[in-house]
C-alpha cells in the first residue's frame, strides 16, 4: 500500500492567515492526489484533484501543487469557516489511501 | 442535483454481517465515467477505503478487507450496497457511500471522490 503522511497533524492559524499543508507519498504517484476539506460532523468535501485542479464550486483562495512524492494545499486568507481537518488521498493505485488528517484550528 | 442516500442498521453484534445501500438519485448509477463505492470512519480518526464497484459490476477491494467485504449493484434501482462480514469491534465507523468521478486527462485518468452521503454511524456490540 501506498503511505500518505501529512504534516503537521494540527496548525493554529488566524483569519486572514495563509497556510499550507504538505503530503508526501512513500512512493512516485505523479499527479494522483485529491485533497478534502472535512468538517466537524460533516461529510468529507473535495478541495482539489489531481494535484491542482480545483473542484467545481471550490473558491479560488485553495491551491494544490506538487507532483511525484510531495504536494501541498495552500489556503489563503483563511475565513472562520476554512478551520477543518484537510486530507490527502491518492489514487494512483488500490488500496486508495488517505492522509491522517491535519487539523486546521483557530488560534 | 445528484444525491447519494446510504441506509442500514445502526447496532450490529460482533460476528454478525452488515449490510448497507446507497440509493443514487438525480443521476443513472450506469455512466462510464464514474464508480461507485465506499469509505469509513471510525469515530475520531481517519479515512479508509473500503472498496468500490463500477456499474457492470467489476469490483475493487481494498485487500485488508477484500477476505470480508461484498459490493455488489442493482442497476434496476439505482443502488449498490455493501456486505462486510464476522464484524468486530474494529469495524464501529461512520460508513459512506461515495461516487468515484473518472477525470480523463491527456495524461491519464485521475479519480476522486466527489459525491458523498451523509454517512451511517455502524457500532458493533453485543
Amino acid at each position: 500500500d501506498i503511505q500518505m503522511t501529512q504534516s503537521p497533524p494540527s496548525l493554529s492559524a488566524s483569519v486572514g492567515d495563509r497556510v499550507t499543508i504538505t503530503c508526501r507519498a512513500s512512493q512516485s504517484i505523479g499527479s494522483y492526489l485529491n485533497w478534502y476539506q472535512q468538517k466537524a460532523g460533516t461529510v468529507p468535501k473535495l478541495l482539489i484533484y489531481a494535484a491542482s485542479s480545483l473542484q467545481s464550486g471550490v473558491p479560488s483562495k485553495f491551491s494544490g501543487t506538487g507532483s511525484g512524492t510531495d504536494f501541498s494545499l495552500t489556503i489563503s486568507s483563511l475565513q472562520p469557516e476554512d478551520f477543518a481537518t484537510y486530507y490527502c488521498q491518492q489514487s494512483y493505485s488500490t488500496p486508495y489511501t488517505f492522509g491522517q488528517g491535519t487539523n486546521l484550528e483557530i488560534k | 442535483q445528484l444525491q447519494l442516500q446510504g441506509s442500514g442498521p445502526g447496532l450490529v453484534k460482533p460476528s454478525e454481517t452488515l449490510s448497507l445501500t446507497c440509493a443514487v438519485s438525480g443521476g443513472s448509477i450506469i455512466n462510464t465515467n464514474y464508480y461507485w463505492g465506499w469509505i469509513r470512519q471510525p469515530p475520531g480518526k481517519g479515512l479508509e477505503w473500503i472498496g468500490n464497484i463500477y456499474y457492470s459490476g467489476n469490483t475493487y477491494y481494498n485487500p485488508s478487507l477484500r477476505s470480508r467485504v461484498t459490493i455488489s449493484v442493482d442497476t434496476s434501482k439505482n443502488q449498490f450496497s455493501l456486505r462486510l462480514s464476522s464484524l468486530t469491534a474494529a469495524d464501529t465507523a461512520v460508513y459512506y457511500c461515495a461516487r468515484t468521478v473518472d477525470h480523463n486527462f491527456w495524461s491519464g485518468f485521475y479519480k476522486a471522490f466527489d459525491y458523498w452521503a451523509q454517512g451511517t454511524l455502524v457500532t458493533v456490540s453485543s
